[in-house]
C-alpha cells in the first residue's frame, strides 16, 4: 500500500450526524494535514497537525495523530450538507513534497 | 485573503502540442509547487522550485515537463508534446516565507487539462 491511505473510501451520513475519516501513512513525517475537495475543484486546507501534537481543534473539526501507529483522523461534528466533498490526508516528511493520500467521499443528506 | 491563482481554468489539447500552465503564487512565498490529480486519484506530487531551481522532482516530472519563474509573479509548467496520459488537474502550490518553508502549502483552484 502507499503512503497515505484513507477509509473510508465514501462515508454518507445524514446531516447533524458525526463523520470520522481515517488516515494511515507509512514513513515517518513533520506533520499531516487535511485538505477538502469539492467535486472537480482545488484543495482547501482545513487543519494542521504536527508530529508532537495528538489533537488538535478547528471549529467543528477534530484531527488526531498516532505516530506510533502512523495514523490520523478527522472528525466532523454536526455536519451539514455544505460538507459534502472529498478529505484527503497529507503528509509532511524530510523533503518539501506533500504525499496524499486516496481521499474519502463524504456525502451529507440533508 | 492572498490566494494562489491559475490560468486558464480548462485547457483542451491535440496530442503532441504543447502547453503551458500558469500560476500566480502568493505574494512574498518562496517555494513553489505543481501536483496534478488524474481523474478519481489521489493527487500526485510533480516538482518543487525553489531560489529559481527545482529542489525536487517525482518519477513523473520527465523532460517533457519545464517548470519556469519567468519573472516576480508568475510560476509556469510547460509540458512540450503533450500525451493522453497527460489528461489530469493540475495544480499550482505555495508556501514559504523568507524565514523558511512553510508548513502549510495554498493550492490554487487547479487547471483541468484534457489532452484529444
Amino acid at each position: 500500500s502507499q503512503q497515505g491511505e484513507e477509509d473510508p473510501q465514501a462515508l454518507s451520513i445524514q446531516e447533524g450526524e458525526n463523520a470520522t475519516m481515517n488516515c494511515s501513512y507509512k514513513t515517518s513525517i513533520n506533520n499531516l494535514q487535511w485538505y477538502r475537495q469539492n467535486s472537480g475543484r482545488g484543495l482547501v486546507h482545513l487543519i494542521l497537525i504536527r508530529s508532537n501534537e495528538r489533537e488538535k481543534h478547528s471549529g467543528r473539526l477534530r484531527v488526531t495523530l498516532d505516530t506510533s501507529k502512523k495514523s490520523s483522523s478527522l472528525l466532523i461534528t454536526a455536519s451539514r450538507a455544505a460538507d459534502t466533498a472529498s478529505y484527503f490526508c497529507a503528509t509532511d516528511a524530510i523533503t518539501d513534497k506533500l504525499i496524499f493520500g486516496t481521499g474519502t467521499r463524504l456525502q451529507v443528506f440533508p | 485573503e492572498p490566494e494562489v491563482t491559475q490560468t486558464p481554468s480548462h485547457q483542451v489539447t491535440q496530442m503532441g502540442q504543447e502547453v503551458i500552465l500558469r500560476c500566480v503564487p502568493i505574494s512574498n512565498h518562496l517555494y513553489f509547487y505543481w501536483y496534478r490529480q488524474i481523474l478519481g486519484q489521489k493527487v500526485e506530487f510533480l516538482v518543487s522550485f525553489y531560489n529559481n531551481e527545482i529542489s525536487e522532482k517525482s518519477e513523473i516530472f520527465d523532460d517533457q515537463f519545464s517548470v519556469e519563474r519567468p519573472d516576480g509573479s508568475n510560476f509556469t509548467l510547460k509540458i512540450r508534446s503533450t500525451k493522453l496520459e497527460d489528461s489530469a488537474m493540475y495544480f499550482c502550490a505555495s508556501d514559504g516565507l523568507a524565514g523558511g518553508r512553510g508548513e502549510t502549502q495554498y493550492f490554487g483552484p487547479g487547471t483541468r487539462l484534457l489532452v484529444l
